[in-house]
């Protein structure tokens, strides 16, 4: 039960350059989100889904996109890097938005130089 | 604006004793709050969540408190071990669309790192 997974794990790019985060999940989730963590700013929504063809933003979705591609998939897009975007990305599904637990991935962490 | 906050970065305790992790929040429309524990290089994950129609939950040796006129909560850890040492976030979610807290989502605190010391 691989439960949420995220490639890449780690993930060095250079300003303007872009690249896709993927996130898949093994639990027939309906929900899924994307959070960024920073030092000393605790996680931070970016994007959410709460359901298959849905999505909406977070906190913090300048410089982002998604896309729920499926029930299992849910991919976050930077489509020009920037050093402010050097963070550690999670993924995380729940059954419904409301009330239930999120589980994450592993983490990706991404450098922009 | 932050509205959860831990302001203990860190909290040091030796092994079998207490530790006792603090979180508040400002947003009044957050009715269900939760701790999740994180190792490092690792996702959090979940540990112990509270209604706010309740002022207590416990879980083994882990019990969450809400002090709802307080806007507090707190964490406790009985007893504390030293596979407990990782950070500890807290955060919180509110009804759909109320008081400007989006739908399923959580607003966490910074985090609390735990050492226990054997």
């Amino acid at each position: 039960n691989a439960g949420v997974t995220q490639t890449p794990k780690f993930q060095v790019l250079k300003t303007g350059q872009s690249m896709t985060l993927q996130c898949a999940q093994d639990m027939n989730h309906n929900s899924m989100y994307w959070y960024r963590q920073d030092p000393g700013m605790g996680l931070r929504l970016i994007y959410y889904s709460a359901s298959e063809g849905t999505t909406d933003k977070g906190e913090v979705p300048n410089g982002y996109n998604v896309s729920r591609l499926n029930k299992r998939e849910f991919s976050l897009r930077l489509e020009s890097a920037a050093p402010s975007q050097t963070s550690v990305y999670f993924c995380a599904s729940s059954e419904l938005a409301i009330r239930d637990t999120q589980y994450f991935g592993p983490g990706t962490r991404l450098t922009v130089l | 604006d932050q509205q959860v906050k831990q302001n203990s970065p860190s909290l040091s305790v030796q092994e079998g004793r207490i530790s006792i992790l603090n979180c508040d929040y400002t947003n009044s429309m957050f009715d269900y709050f939760l701790w999740y524990k994180k190792y490092p290089a690792e996702g959090p994950t979940f540990l112990i969540s509270i209604s706010s129609i309740k002022d207590k939950n416990e879980d083994g040796r882990f019990t969450v408190f809400l002090n709802k006129s307080a806007k507090h909560l707190s964490l406790h850890i009985v007893p504390s071990q030293p596979g407990d040492s990782a950070v500890y976030f807290c955060a919180a979610k509110g009804r759909y669309g109320a008081g400007g807290t989006s739908y399923g989502k959580l607003t966490f605190g910074q985090g609390t790192i735990l050492t226990v010391h054997p």
